[in-house]
């Protein structure tokens, strides 16, 4: 069956104090690993979708990593308008974690 | 471009109701998923739609039933509800392939649904 375990749960960080989101998976034939954000109350907003071990993406001070097992958001600088809980999801019906609560505090 | 809607916003219900909610899919995207999200939770998958025809259902009993339009919006109906239905129900939609194609998903803002 396909999990996906993110770690930690909360996070809470000072403002420019750099950091990285974990996302263990195990899936029968990866097709694709997805980052969104979301804000309290609101829609997963998409982040980035990684396809293959290696690859890499960025947007703005997020960087999104994959390897085999797991995929890191890697958080640089992060200001307070970057406090969110962050998703990861695979496949196509999208099994997500249970999502990591950023805070950025000023 | 328009974006994925959903409406109502939020809506109250009484247990043993039966609620139907609506999406608009987003431009050019034929496929539509709908998700479950607890509070602090993570959105649970219900089932997809691809051109119409329901193309894949996760754990969810059958009084939650949906469809798609031509226009490819979509409803979910829930019947029979229980206090446990209370949560943030998401629509998603992509341009659309089978079920397990690589696609990226957009979802809409949710529609906020509290069973007393």
């Amino acid at each position: 069956e396909d999990q996906v375990t993110q770690s930690p749960e909360a996070l809470r960080l000072q403002e420019g104090e750099s950091s990285s989101l974990n996302c263990s998976y195990t899936v029968s034939g990866l097709r694709g690993l997805f980052w969104y954000r979301q804000d309290p109350g609101k829609g997963p907003e998409f982040l980035f979708t990684l396809y293959s071990a290696g690859e890499e993406k960025e947007k703005e001070r997020l960087k999104a990593t994959l390897t085999k097992k797991e995929s890191f958001l890697h958080i640089t600088a992060p200001k307070p308008e970057d406090s969110a809980t962050y998703l990861c999801a695979v496949r196509r019906e999208f099994y997500f974690g249970t999502g990591t609560s950023l805070t950025v505090i000023p | 471009e328009t974006g994925v809607t959903q409406s109502p916003t939020h809506l109250i219900k009484t247990r043993g109701q039966q609620v139907t909610l609506r999406c608009s899919s987003q431009s050019g995207h034929n496929t539509v998923s709908w998700y479950q999200q607890a509070l602090g939770q993570g959105p649970q998958f219900i089932f997809q739609y691809y051109r119409e025809e329901e193309n894949g259902r996760g754990n969810f009993p059958p009084r939650f039933s949906g469809l798609q339009f031509p226009n490819y919006s979509s409803e979910l109906n829930v019947n029979a509800l229980e206090l446990d239905d209370s949560a943030l129900y998401l629509c998603a939609s992509a341009p659309g392939l089978a079920l397990g194609a690589q696609e990226t998903q957009y979802f809409g803002p949710g529609t906020r649904l509290l069973v007393l």
